[in-house]
């Protein structure tokens, strides 16, 4: 299994462009998230998934789009950047367990993105 | 609210030496609580977790964590730091949803 995999690896845009970060599972997890993480303040939840055609907001959804239209898919649409937007992204995938545990989220590797 | 405080930002150990890292929770449900590693420029790696049963938790790379609920903390121990455990460290709190807090992270850095 490749895990959570995220393209790309680094980006760079300049403010008012559009783009999409890509994340897969191949876990067959129901729950997606992406996260943005900042210096000094850990990880945030911008958009999360419990299943194919169902998203909500998570902390920080404001200038962010996602859709899953595919277990496997859960891509994070930038709608027309702004630094602010300069972070790192993290997306992540969890099951839930039959035996009644909690589940476990299970992180990509991430996408270094910085607006100009 | 729900939060995640970890209060330590940087903290440095030699070699060999013992390590304590320090996460307190507020949380009005029953926590899940977790722990994470995150090496430069990579993802987070699970160390631990936390849900139910005996409050002392073994992970991966000889860590441990203890959950106090009397206290609202979850710290996480190793009792000989190697060099390679020089990374950033995140405690986390969940309902049992997908929802995650998590905390501001503790960077550690380990002298030879």
């Amino acid at each position: 299994n490749a895990g959570v995999t995220q393209t790309p690896k680094f980006q760079v845009l300049k403010t008012g462009q559009s783009m999409t970060l890509q994340c897969a599972q191949d876990m067959n997890h129901e729950y997606m998230s992406w996260y943005r993480q900042d210096p000094g303040m850990g990880l945030r939840l911008i958009h999360y998934s419990v299943g194919a055609g169902i998203t909500d907001q998570g902390e920080v959804p404001n200038g962010y789009n996602v859709s899953r239209s595919t277990t496997e898919d859960f891509p994070l649409r930038l709608l027309s950047a702004a630094p602010s937007q300069t972070s790192v992204y993290f997306c992540a995938s969890s099951y839930r367990p039959t035996s009644g545990s909690t589940d476990t989220q299970y992180f990509g590797p991430g996408t270094r993105l910085t607006v100009l | 609210a729900q939060s995640v405080t970890q209060p330590d930002i940087h903290i440095t150990v030699s070699e060999g030496a013992s390590l304590e890292l320090r996460c307190n929770y507020s949380y009005g449900a029953t926590p899940y609580l977790f722990w994470y590693v995150q090496s430069p420029g990579q993802g987070l790696q699970l160390l631990l977790k936390y849900f139910s049963g005996d409050t002392l938790v073994q992970g991966i790379k000889g860590f441990e964590a203890e959950f106090k609920r009397s206290q609202s903390s979850f710290n996480l121990r190793k009792p000989s730091v190697h060099w390679s455990d020089a990374a950033e460290y995140f405690c986390a709190v969940t309902s049992g949803t997908y929802k995650y807090i998590f905390g501001t992270g503790t960077r550690l850095k380990v002298l030879a």
